[in-house]
């Protein structure tokens, strides 16, 4: 049970922002939220991860709701390299692995 | 940045034959991992492991799995007798520390059985 939902598929322009949702309404107090990505034919890369507070890296943004029953990965200017399934994965600290969901598959147009 | 290393990047065996994917962490990490990955489907976790033996293992790990770090940098699953469905994409992944640090992972090796 990977304990999040996201959309199967979601699209976007080439340069435009996405914002990419992700549902964890279950989640514990101590459950931090990471998102990996899959770019075709590759193995998952670490996108971002976060608790409470907003993040922010150089390849993306974290923002999480008050609540923190969901939470949006942002990539602010999206290129043709950024298509890619996109996970969010509830961690654990402590659990030794991570349970993947379905994940958002992001298709970028030209 | 440092890579997680896996090879072969293809294996085609016939069923029943022995299999060994290997794997170099990256070499400061201590926290090991295979995942799998059958054609259009989810990532789907199998082992872990730190200070040399499993810490966790999940129903796909069945006893025809075994895992070894044999020489202090690689680090390998064996599967003892292939079955078809042991088809898929295998990935190695590394962490340095346990708690919230990132995965690093492997290109993968694609298993094919026939």
């Amino acid at each position: 049970d990977a304990k999040t939902t996201q959309p199967n598929s979601m699209e976007s322009n080439e340069e435009e922002p996405v914002h990419l949702p992700c549902n964890h309404s279950t989640i514990s107090g101590t459950d931090y939220i990471h998102w990996y990505r899959q770019l075709p034919s590759q193995g998952p890369e670490y996108v971002i991860h976060g608790l409470t507070s907003n993040v922010n890296n150089r390849m993306a943004s974290l923002a999480i709701a008050e609540d923190r029953k969901s939470s949006t990965l942002i990539l602010h200017r999206a290129t043709l390299r950024d298509a890619a399934v996109y996970y969010c994965i509830r961690y654990s600290g402590g659990n030794y692995q991570l349970i993947w969901g379905a994940g958002t598959k992001l298709i970028i147009k030209p | 940045e440092p890579e997680v290393t896996q090879t072969p990047s293809h294996q085609v065996t016939q069923m029943g034959q022995e299999v060994i994917l290997r794997c170099v962490p990256i070499s400061n990490h201590l926290y090991f991992y295979w995942y799998r990955q059958i054609l259009g489907q989810k990532v789907e976790f199998l082992v872990s492991f730190y200070n040399n033996e499993i810490s966790e293992k999940s129903e796909i790990f069945d006893d025809q799995f075994s895992v070894e770090r044999p020489d202090g940098s690689n680090f390998t699953l064996k599967i003892r007798s292939t079955k078809l469905e042991d088809s898929a994409m295998y990935f190695c992944a590394s962490r340095w520390r346990e708690l919230n640090e990132k995965l690093f992972f492997g290109s993968g090796t694609q298993l094919s059985v026939l």
